[in-house]
C-alpha cells in the first residue's frame, strides 16, 4: 500500500537555526498538509497545500514558516529560525479527497 | 469552532476485556469522522471512519457509530489484545470549509496479558 514518507525520522537542530522537513506525499495525492504534535498534546494543524499554494493556515503558521512542492514528488516544510517552543512531533499528511494519509513524522528537538 | 473532545486517559485494560473509548464533537453541519492510531514509535495511520449520520466504521475488530443525537463517535472492540496497546485519536473533518482535521487529545491505551 503506498505510503507518505518523511525524513528525517529525527532532526536536532540549535535555537535560531533553518531547518527544512521533507516529505514525499502518496503519488496520485493532491492535497498536502502539516501538522505538528508537542509531546503530550494534541495533533495541531499547520498548513494545507493545493493546487501549488496555501489554501489554509492555522494561527501557528507565522512568518517563520513557509511550505515548497519544489518537484512533482517532494513537500517540504521550513522553519527559518526555529525555537525552543518549536520542539515537537511533525506529521506531513496527503489526501486525494478524504481520509488523510500520515507518515511517521519527524522528531523536531530544538536545543 | 469545531473541536473534538476525547476520553482522557491512560487506559490500561487485561487482554480480551472490553474497550469503550469515548469521544464527542462539535461541529456544524454534518463532519466525517475518524478514528487514527499511533503504535509507538510510528505515524498516524487510520483505523476507521463515518462519512454521515448512523453510519458505522468497522476495521480490524474496532466499531465507532457516528451518533448525531448525542454528537458522539465512541471507539469500542470487545476482546483486546496485548497489540492493540497504542494512542487512539479521534478526528473530525468538516464537510465544508477547508480539508483540516481537528483532533482530539489523544488516549493511551496499554493492554497487559
Amino acid at each position: 500500500e503506498p505510503e507518505v514518507t518523511q525524513t528525517p525520522s529525527h532532526q536536532v537542530t540549535q535555537m535560531g537555526q533553518e531547518v527544512i522537513l521533507r516529505c514525499v506525499p502518496i503519488s496520485n495525492h493532491l492535497y498536502f498538509y502539516w501538522y505538528r504534535q508537542i509531546l503530550g498534546q494534541k495533533v495541531e494543524f499547520l498548513v494545507s497545500f493545493y493546487n501549488n499554494e496555501i489554501s489554509e493556515k492555522s494561527e501557528i503558521f507565522d512568518d517563520q514558516f513557509s511550505v515548497e512542492r519544489p518537484d512533482g514528488s517532494n513537500f517540504t516544510l521550513k522553519i527559518r529560525s526555529t525555537k525552543l517552543e518549536d520542539s515537537a512531533m511533525y506529521f506531513c499528511a496527503s489526501s486525494l479527497t478524504k481520509p488523510q494519509h500520515f507518515g511517521d513524522g519527524t522528531r523536531l528537538s530544538i536545543l | 469552532g469545531d473541536s473534538v473532545t476525547q476520553m482522557e486517559g491512560p487506559v490500561t485494560l487485561s487482554e480480551e476485556a472490553f474497550l469503550t473509548i469515548n469521544c464527542t464533537y462539535t461541529a456544524t453541519g454534518y463532519p466525517s469522522l475518524f478514528w487514527y492510531v499511533q503504535y509507538p514509535g510510528e505515524g498516524l495511520q487510520l483505523l476507521l471512519k463515518a462519512t454521515k449520520a448512523d453510519d458505522k466504521g468497522s476495521n480490524k475488530g474496532f466499531e465507532a457509530t457516528y451518533r448525531k443525537e448525542t454528537t458522539s463517535f465512541h471507539l469500542e472492540k470487545g476482546s483486546v489484545q496485548v497489540s492493540d496497546s497504542a494512542v487512539y485519536f479521534c478526528a473530525l473533518s468538516p464537510l465544508e470549509g477547508g480539508n483540516q482535521f481537528y483532533f482530539g487529545t489523544g488516549t493511551s491505551l496499554t493492554v497487559i496479558p
